[in-house]
């Protein structure tokens, strides 16, 4: 089975703007989990998706958003960018919840100026 | 509010000996626990995932137990190589609704 994917990889934004980033998971699974992680905070949920409905959210802002399509593939969305938004950020797949083995892509590598 | 450390934050050893990575975490009343690796600038790999009523779980070199009374898992590693150079986290499903990732234990191995 193809792994989990992401798109892009890298990314170079400036404040005030917005993006969009996007993850593939695993095929057959129905959870995905979306995580920023930065040398200061470490990793931190931001939110889990599973038939199409957020279930889950951790503490960020309401700038950060999310989706997930039918096909299970997922997006994430930053709206008014801030500097201290760069950060990679992962997603992660499983066949049904956070409770299962977390199957993470490569990630996303978001730098704002 | 559930809180996970690692200790050590970094560790540098030679080649073939045996290594445990600690994690502890404040609230006991957990569903699982996991381990993962993370090579430099790469996502996550999961190594090893124990259940709340598990003890240990083992995968070739790779062994971890899990406390869940003390709050506290160990990942062993037998035989070190180069190759497990690697940030190591483990994460802890506290309720359903998210995991919790400790600060992470930076390890290299060299020949």
């Amino acid at each position: 089975k193809a792994g989990v994917t992401q798109t892009p990889r890298y990314l170079i934004k400036t404040r005030g703007q917005q993006v969009t980033l996007s993850c593939s998971p695993i095929s057959g699974h129905r959870s995905v989990s979306w995580y920023q992680q930065t040398p200061g905070q470490g990793l931190q949920f931001l939110f889990e998706y599973f038939s199409e409905t957020q279930r889950n959210k951790g503490n960020f802002p309401g700038r950060f958003s999310g989706r997930q399509f039918s096909n299970s593939r997922s997006e994430m969305n930053v709206s008014t960018l801030e500097l201290g938004d760069s950060a990679l950020y992962l997603c992660a797949s499983s066949p049904t919840s956070l409770l299962d083995t977390q199957y993470f892509g490569p990630g996303t590598r978001l730098t704002v100026l | 509010k559930q809180e996970v450390t690692q200790i050590p934050a970094a560790l540098s050893v030679p080649e073939g000996e045996n290594l445990v990575l600690n994690c502890s975490f404040t609230d006991s009343a957990i569903y699982n626990l996991q381990w993962f690796r993370q090579d430099p600038g790469k996502g996550l790999t999961s190594l090893l995932l124990i259940q709340s009523s598990q003890r240990e779980q083992t995968s070739g070199r790779l062994n971890a137990s899990l406390d869940k009374s003390s709050g506290r898992s160990t990942l062993y590693i037998a035989a070190s190589q180069p190759g497990d150079s690697a940030t190591y986290l483990c994460a802890v499903a506290h309720n359903t609704d998210k995991l919790i990732f400790g600060t992470g234990t930076r390890l290299q191995v060299f020949p």
